[in-house]
């Protein structure tokens, strides 16, 4: 069974500080995906990653994937309170299933 | 846009009820999900379509069933719903394999 691990599960931080969510599984997936979710909406998505060792920048987020294609990281600089959510990354496998990391609670406290 | 409606954002049913979650997609996906979310668990896949009248079991399918007579349409059925049931469950569709999944809204359900 693939896994992918998101860390960390809750983080809640003030409004300007710097953040990482990670993302890691032991299996190596074609392309990696990071959605965010607010409260009572479905999951929308922010970016795909493809190649190993890709970042890719969306204003204050960063996106990277790791050069074995195991693992991502997103960074936010200087959180806003609007960055508050759940943020979740799928990997995409052999087959073409996503498959789910459990997410990363995050609050940004004005 | 692509659009992904459930039919009902929030349902409360009694044990033992016969329960139908809609789903329907307005840009013709190929694929479509349905998935639970329950909190530090993630999504778990409870069953998908690539295809009219076609369905595959996910992670977590007991308890599930499906039926997608039209493409646009994917319906999630709980046959003898039961407390340990309740749940967000969440609706996608997506064009292929590897492309973006469209999420509807979610149906929170509540099984009392």
């Amino acid at each position: 069974t693939q896994l992918l691990e998101q860390s960390p599960q809750f983080l809640s931080i003030q409004e300007g500080e710097n953040l990482t969510v990670y993302c890691n599984s032991s299996s190596v997936f074609s392309s990696l995906q990071w959605y965010r979710q607010e409260p009572g909406e479905g999951p929308v998505l922010l970016v795909t990653v493809v190649t190993g060792g890709e970042v890719k920048k969306l204003k204050r987020l960063t996106f990277q994937f790791g050069d074995a294609r195991k693992d991502s990281s997103l960074h936010i600089t200087a959180a806003q309170p609007g960055d508050t959510g759940l943020y979740l990354c799928a990997g995409v496998d052999s087959n073409y299933q996503l498959i789910w990391g459990a997410g990363t609670k995050l609050i940004i406290k004005p | 846009d692509v659009k992904v409606t459930q039919s009902s954002r929030y349902l409360v049913k009694r044990t033992g009820e016969k329960v139908f979650l809609e789903c329907v997609q307005d840009m013709d996906h190929e694929n479509m999900f349905w998935y639970r979310q329950d909190p530090g668990l993630g999504l778990r896949l409870i069953y998908f379509s690539y295809d009219v009248k076609m369905k595959e079991k996910g992670d977590i399918p007991e308890g599930y069933s499906v039926s997608r007579e039209k493409k646009e349409r994917f319906s999630l059925i709980l046959e003898s719903a039961s407390t340990n049931q309740t749940s967000m469950y969440l609706c996608a569709s997506s064009l292929g394999g590897r492309t973006e999944a469209f999420f509807g809204q979610g149906t929170r359900l509540t099984v009392v």
